[in-house]
């Protein structure tokens, strides 16, 4: 089954900084990977996603990057702000149904004014 | 987004209870339903598949006969743990797929077994 790797397990920055996490998978045949934001108690909620027939995806202050044959990808955050901090998961899966995400171990997120 | 309903949101139950989790997709039917636990400062582990009108599917090593997983219509998927002991005591989420590969969650159940 998929493996999915998560690193750093905690990164701190100061605002305005640039935050990277790098999720590696194992399963080839995995084509979908979804990032999650998680604050505490709470539900996780997709913040980006990308498919493996694109290489990157924008979204305002948020980026992801996928490499197919390394089979990594990393989401890229910029400008960073206090409400940003949390704890993200990466997420690899098979498109079909009735597979079920497969996440990584999540990194906490603290960024600092 | 759909969404996906989950309650109680906590629970507080004595060792050798047993208690229910119920998962509701509320705008759209859900053939597949996932059932994660989340220990402390840890991440989301799948649990189990819930299949409507079929039997669940387990992750090795998630005993069956202790978590009770019953997906009687397409939109409801339930979760009973069974003669809970403190160990149990974790943060239990559902999740379904509504089409694509986008999965919605449910708010989570904070079981705590005393």
């Amino acid at each position: 089954g998929e493996n999915v790797e998560q690193h750093p397990s905690t990164l701190s920055v100061q605002e305005g900084d640039s935050a990277v996490i790098k999720c590696t998978y194992s399963d080839s045949a995995s084509n979908y990977f979804p990032w999650y934001k998680q604050e505490l108690g709470k539900r996780p909620q997709l913040i980006i996603d990308i498919r493996s027939n694109v290489g990157e995806k924008k979204d305002q202050r948020i980026a992801v990057t996928l490499n197919k044959t390394a089979k990594h990808f990393s989401l890229h955050i910029t400008e960073t702000q206090p409400e940003d901090s949390a704890v993200y998961f990466c997420a690899a899966i098979l498109d079909q149904a009735g597979t079920a995400l497969i996440f990584g171990k999540g990194t906490t997120l603290s960024v600092s004014s | 987004g759909a969404v996906v309903s989950q309650h109680p949101s906590w629970v507080i139950c004595k060792s050798g209870t047993s208690v229910k989790i119920e998962c509701r997709s509320l705008d759209f039917q859900a053939t597949t339903m996932f059932w994660y636990r989340q220990f402390p400062k840890q991440s989301l582990m799948l649990m189990a598949t819930s299949n409507e009108g079929s039997k669940a599917t387990y992750e090795q090593g998630v005993e069956k006969d202790k978590f009770l997983i019953n997906h009687a219509s397409l939109t409801l998927s339930t979760l009973t743990v069974t003669s809970a002991h403190p160990e149990d005591s974790s943060f239990y989420i559902c999740s379904a797929r509504a089409s694509a590969a986008e999965a919605f969650f449910g708010q989570g159940t904070r079981l705590t077994v005393v």
